[in-house]
């Protein structure tokens, strides 16, 4: 267990529909960071949060926002989903917004769009 | 545009060896690299970094070597053993400014210890 616990594990549904990935932090982390792991790609940097507020965004969707709660969790909300989006979707914590000694990653939420 | 480059998909070893995972990347504002090892059904997990201003860090087993001149990062294992058997991922890290920070990943190379 990493500390880092994303609900749910698995999430199956349509086109069309919207859904909400959480993350809860490992304890003391400040900073959560989304990402996306399609079939084909490697994991892509999606958004950062940083106590509370938006510190980077890297390739998300306009159909794709996030925030983090006072209680430093986060929230990943997927809207109008495609086919395309189905992959997993990892949430990642550290203590300050630096990488330099790595994130701390959840086990993710496996997303099919049918 | 893939900034970082993972281009064997695959790598066999025989236990006791070494193995050498390689990575290229393009993007010269990367200050920092790391690499990070995935299990399957399971989250990355970190497992060395290198500042841009070393050619080399070690840690146990693992060593990792950068040539910033050749943009070449590789990651040492030896010797190798059977619970190396993963998904490694190289990532890179460009310092954007106040406290802002996204990692950039390859696509990984899957290792598989031989016994």
């Amino acid at each position: 267990d990493s500390g880092v616990t994303q609900t749910p594990k698995h999430l199956i549904t349509a086109t069309g529909q919207r859904v909400t990935l959480r993350c809860s932090p490992r304890s003391g982390d400040l900073s959560v960071y989304w990402y996306q792991q399609s079939l084909d790609q490697g994991l892509q940097f999606l958004i950062q949060y940083y106590n509370g507020e938006e510190r980077a965004k890297g390739n998300i969707l306009e159909r794709f926002s996030a925030q983090q709660f006072p209680d430093l969790h986060s929230e990943l909300n997927l809207s109008s989903l495609e086919l395309g989006d189905s992959a997993l979707y990892f949430c990642a914590s550290s203590v300050s917004g630096t990488t330099n000694y790595g994130y701390t990653f959840g086990s993710g939420t496996r997303l099919t769009v049918v | 545009d893939q900034q970082v480059k993972q281009n064997s998909p695959s790598l066999s070893v025989q236990e006791g060896r070494i193995s050498i995972l390689n990575c290229d990347y393009t993007n010269s504002m990367f200050d920092y690299f790391l690499w990070y090892k995935k299990y399957p059904a399971e989250g990355p997990t970190f497992l060395i970094s290198i500042s841009s201003i070393k050619d080399k860090n070690e840690d146990g087993r693992f060593t990792v070597f950068l040539n910033k001149s050749a943009k070449h990062l590789s990651l040492h294992i030896v010797p190798s053993q059977p619970g190396d058997s993963a998904v490694y991922f190289c990532a890179a890290s460009a310092n954007l400014g106040g406290g802002a920070d996204g990692l950039t990943f390859g696509k990984g190379t899957h290792l598989i210890i031989q016994p």
